[in-house]
């Protein structure tokens, strides 16, 4: 199956930071790609949908200065997070779809200090 | 936009017996319902989906079933197994747009 990579795995990062996390699909091209962030327990929750060549589109109440995404290619896409707090520790994971299927990364923790 | 609900959010079963998870969506353009298995720490992967205009799909132990009309769906695991622990999630999109997930169900099967 499709094959999707995410970078780093884990960043640890003080406060006041930014932060980039790379999303990759591997052996596919998608012009479209989506952010998500999950809470310990809960569910994902969509943050943004990335597209290849313009803006991406975010979700009611995500920050889109905050959370900046970049789709420059069929292959990748990149959610910085800007001026990182304690509070935006988390877990994120992006996903390329492919057809009418989405395959997710593995996932980044990012634990603000 | 969408708003999908998830019950129950923690389902205990025996090891051989069915387990159903049910949702509910609010947005009647959803045209295409996926469940995910996550285990911890780990990606969501798609273990079976359904389309809007068809009723049931089944994949071995793995069955879906859709009902338009009320706006729900349900995941039905039969003969579980231990290896079936995990959080399963549901979602809903329409045309493969957006996907939004459901809150997760741990399901715990006992040996």
């Amino acid at each position: 199956g499709a094959v999707v990579s995410q970078h780093p795995s884990r960043v640890i990062c003080k406060s006041g930071t930014s932060v980039k996390i790379e999303c990759r699909s591997l052996d596919f091209q998608a012009t479209t790609m989506f952010w998500y962030r999950q809470f310990p327990k809960q569910s994902l929750m969509l943050m943004a949908t990335s597209n290849e060549g313009s803006k991406a589109t975010y979700e009611q109440g995500v920050e889109k200065d905050k959370f900046l995404i970049n789709h420059a290619s069929l292959t990748l896409s990149t959610l910085t997070v800007t001026s990182a707090h304690p509070e935006d520790s988390s877990f994120y994971i992006c996903s390329a779809k492919q057809a009418e299927t989405q395959y997710f990364g593995p996932g980044t923790r990012l634990l603000v200090l | 936009g969408e708003n999908v609900e998830q019950h129950p959010s923690t389902l205990s079963v025996q090891e051989g017996d069915s387990a159903v998870i049910k949702c509910t969506y609010s947005d009647s353009a959803s045209n295409y319902f996926p469940w995910y298995k996550q285990e911890l720490g780990k990606r969501p992967q798609l273990i079976i989906d359904i389309r809007s205009n068809v009723g049931e799909k089944k994949d071995q132990r793995i069955a879906v079933t859709l009902n338009k009309t009320a706006k729900h769906f349900s995941l039905h695991i039969t003969e579980t197994q231990p290896e079936d622990s995990a959080v399963y999630f549901c979602a809903a999109t329409y045309n493969f747009n957006k996907f939004y997930f459901g809150s997760g169900t741990k399901l715990n099967v006992k040996p």
